[in-house]
């Protein structure tokens, strides 16, 4: 069976420090890949998603970046964390090229900015 | 792109009553309707989702209506109970998914 890993479970980083997110999925090949950002009591808003090793497509431009190294592999990334970026972070998987499947989420990061 | 639009923000039901959550979207292409629920600092799980060739699904308390033409879908649950208390998405894709603003399920014992 499939399973997604998000690390650390927390993290709190002072304004201006740098961000590495990790995301791997296990039980599957070429999964399509997630980020989303949840703010307190709020939505899923869509960071990035991958449909492969090296394929990264933004939907919010901001000073976030993500990468996918290794084919279940995505990392999400900052050089310099704004106070804004606290939130909820979660990752998540979907089955490629089969029509519309559901995302599985990760159990998130949980990210304070101080 | 595709919008989608959740109603109720919050919902608070008396334990046993029946709560319905509606979505709106404004895609026509989407075709894939998933539900999800998140309890409180946990990830969102899928509960129930329908496909656009169906226009109910049920899966013991809860079922889910779709209708295309008016491009709206709906959650209901019933004989709900305190474990329901939890936050609901709704999302629509065809290909990408977008989700509503969720709302917040209060059951009250």
């Amino acid at each position: 069976s499939q399973t997604i890993h998000q690390w650390p479970a927390t993290l709190v980083q002072p304004v201006g420090s740098p961000l590495s997110l990790e995301c791997t999925v296990e039980g599957t090949s070429n999964p399509n890949l997630y980020w989303y950002r949840q703010a307190a009591g709020r939505g899923l808003q869509l960071l990035f998603y991958s449909v492969g090793i090296g394929q990264i497509s933004s939907e919010v431009p901001q000073n976030l970046s993500a990468s996918r190294p290794q084919d279940r592999q995505f990392i999400l990334s900052s050089k310099k964390l704004l106070l804004s970026d606290s939130g909820f972070y979660l990752c998540a998987w979907s089955v490629p090229g089969q029509g519309n499947q559901p995302q599985h989420f990760g159990d998130g990061t949980r990210l304070s900015i101080l | 792109g595709e919008n989608v639009e959740q109603h109720p923000s919050t919902l608070s039901v008396q334990e046993g009553d029946s709560a319905v959550i509606k979505c709106t979207y404004s895609d026509s292409a989407s075709n894939y309707f998933p539900w999800y629920k998140q309890e409180l600092g946990k990830r969102p799980q899928l509960i129930i989702d329908i496909r656009s060739n169906v226009g109910e699904k049920k899966d013991q308390r809860i079922a889910v209506t779709l209708n295309k033409t008016a491009k709206h879908f709906s959650l209901h649950i019933t004989e709900t109970q305190p474990e329901d208390s939890a936050v609901y998405f709704c999302a629509a894709s065809r290909g990408d998914m977008r989700f509503g603003a969720g709302t917040r399920l209060t059951v009250k014992p």
